[in-house]
């Protein structure tokens, strides 16, 4: 089964709205989780590492202001995605890892996000 | 810029048919290489963490090898199954805490019966 779940798998948002994805940890405490994005025929790109408890880190080019990361518990972080515009438009996906996971990483089953 | 690379892009075999792909990463500063399937629709799923340089991995009828010094793992299929048609990523890891998987863009597999 599912060890780490996320939600919506699509979603459709008008141009200038803010839409909320969910990543949802099931078998084991996540201390750290991370947000990928993936362009057409590109690596999974990552966005931010988030501790829990802690401010997200974010990489290079990713605005904080418009990708909200909260890890507030240890089995949940939301990454919001404000004032959507169409080339925001992607498919994004968190992993998790905690120390129960040991080295692995465990994936959710990521979110397509359409921007009309 | 760390930088992962895949090859080939994409592999179409027939059923039976033993097959490998592979993946280049940064010899300098590692700490761990990990592959991932990746099927349609569902999310990624671990296929092996490799930590040591001539580390080798199986599971079934798919297994892994390690070359930390030059730069490369190998992820080897024998007997190519339709089930086993999927994107296999690798992913890798650098030795400072913290630091989150590099991806490359993966082999996407495709196998006819």
């Amino acid at each position: 089964g599912a060890v780490v779940s996320q939600h919506p798998s699509r979603v459709i948002c008008k141009s200038g709205t803010s839409v909320k994805i969910e990543c949802r940890s099931l078998d084991f405490q996540a201390t750290t989780m991370f947000w990928y994005r993936q362009f057409p025929k590109q690596s999974l790109m990552l966005m931010a590492t988030s501790n829990e408890g802690s401010k997200a880190t974010y990489e290079q080019g990713v605005e904080k202001d418009k990708f909200l990361i909260n890890h507030a518990s240890l089995t949940l972080s939301t990454l919001t995605v404000t004032s959507a515009h169409p080339e925001d438009s992607s498919f994004y996906i968190c992993s998790a890892t905690g120390w129960r996971a040991g080295n692995t990483i465990y994936f959710g089953e990521g979110s397509w996000l359409t921007v009309v | 810029i760390l930088n992962v690379e895949q090859s080939p892009q994409s592999l179409h075999v027939q059923e039976g048919d033993s097959t490998n792909f592979t993946c280049s990463f940064p010899s300098s500063n590692f700490y761990a290489l990990h592959w991932y399937r990746w099927e349609t629709a569902k999310s990624p799923e671990a296929l092996f963490v490799m930590t040591l340089n001539g580390d080798e991995k199986k599971k079934g009828r798919i297994s892994a090898t390690l070359n930390t010094k030059e730069g490369y793992s190998y992820l080897y299929i024998k007997g190519s199954q339709p089930e086993d048609s999927a994107t296999y990523l690798c992913a890798f890891k650098a030795r400072q805490a913290g630091t989150a998987l590099i991806f490359g863009k993966g082999t996407t597999l495709s196998v006819s019966s």
